[in-house]
């Protein structure tokens, strides 16, 4: 069956540019979580979503991000005026269960390059 | 200090040796504990859930120490398809408050 699937796969953006990046998650799961994940280190929480409603946005680093998941299944996630400091891979993950608890299922990420 | 930490590794050893981690967490509120698998440039995988009474999964054992506040993870006979970055994660009582450590790189050599 189909997995988590992430695009684009990669994206470069010049400084100050605005990008959107998009998650489809596992049908049926009603928990969908953005990481951000630098290099070399784990993945940092950003935002959680059960169903439509977003629960958690504590893990977003600043007010230039964004991220909506209007119907409760596709999720993007907005940067607005992007930033070096922005370049990570950008991973989504959805779960069946509520929150953490349960298994994540990971898509393979978007790669940010922000020139 | 980190509130989830893991020697970063790499721990390099030779197939068919054991090998053990662990990886230390702050916040005594902790209520679920993980150890994900990642390979170069893919994306997290569950590799097993770990629960208070400890857990076996084949050649792998997870542990938990409530006490000492840490997890870990036992690889026995380990294969050069074992090499990978493991990664622990720690969700706390307030459910989307999940924690990923930095992980520990694992190198089987033949």
């Amino acid at each position: 069956g189909a997995g988590v699937s992430q695009s684009p796969r990669y994206k470069v953006a010049k400084r100050g540019q605005d990008v959107a990046l998009r998650c489809d998650p596992i049908s049926g799961h009603v928990s969908l979580f953005w990481y951000q994940q630098a290099l070399g280190q784990g993945p940092e929480f950003l935002t959680y979503f059960q169903n439509e409603a977003q629960l958690d946005k504590s893990g977003l680093p600043s007010d230039r991000f964004f991220a909506e998941r209007p119907e409760g299944s596709v999720s993007t996630l907005k940067i607005q005026r992007t930033q070096q400091e922005d370049s990570a891979v950008y991973l989504c993950a959805s779960s069946v269960g509520l929150a953490g608890f349960n298994e994540q299922f990971f898509g393979p990420g978007t790669r940010l390059t922000v020139l | 200090r980190k509130e989830v930490e893991q020697d970063p590794g790499p721990f390099n050893v030779p197939e068919g040796a054991t090998v053990a981690f662990n990886c230390t967490y702050s916040n005594s509120a902790s209520q679920s504990f993980f150890w994900y698998r990642q390979d170069c440039r893919k994306e997290p995988k569950l590799l097993m859930s770990v629960y208070s009474s400890g857990n076996e999964d084949g050649r792998f054992t997870a542990q938990l120490n409530r006490a000492s506040q840490y997890i870990s993870l036992l690889i026995r006979d380990s294969k050069l398809s074992d090499s990978a970055t493991y990664l622990c994660v720690v969700i706390y009582s307030s459910a989307s408050k999940i924690i990923f450590g930095s992980g520990t790189r694992l190198s089987i050599r033949p």
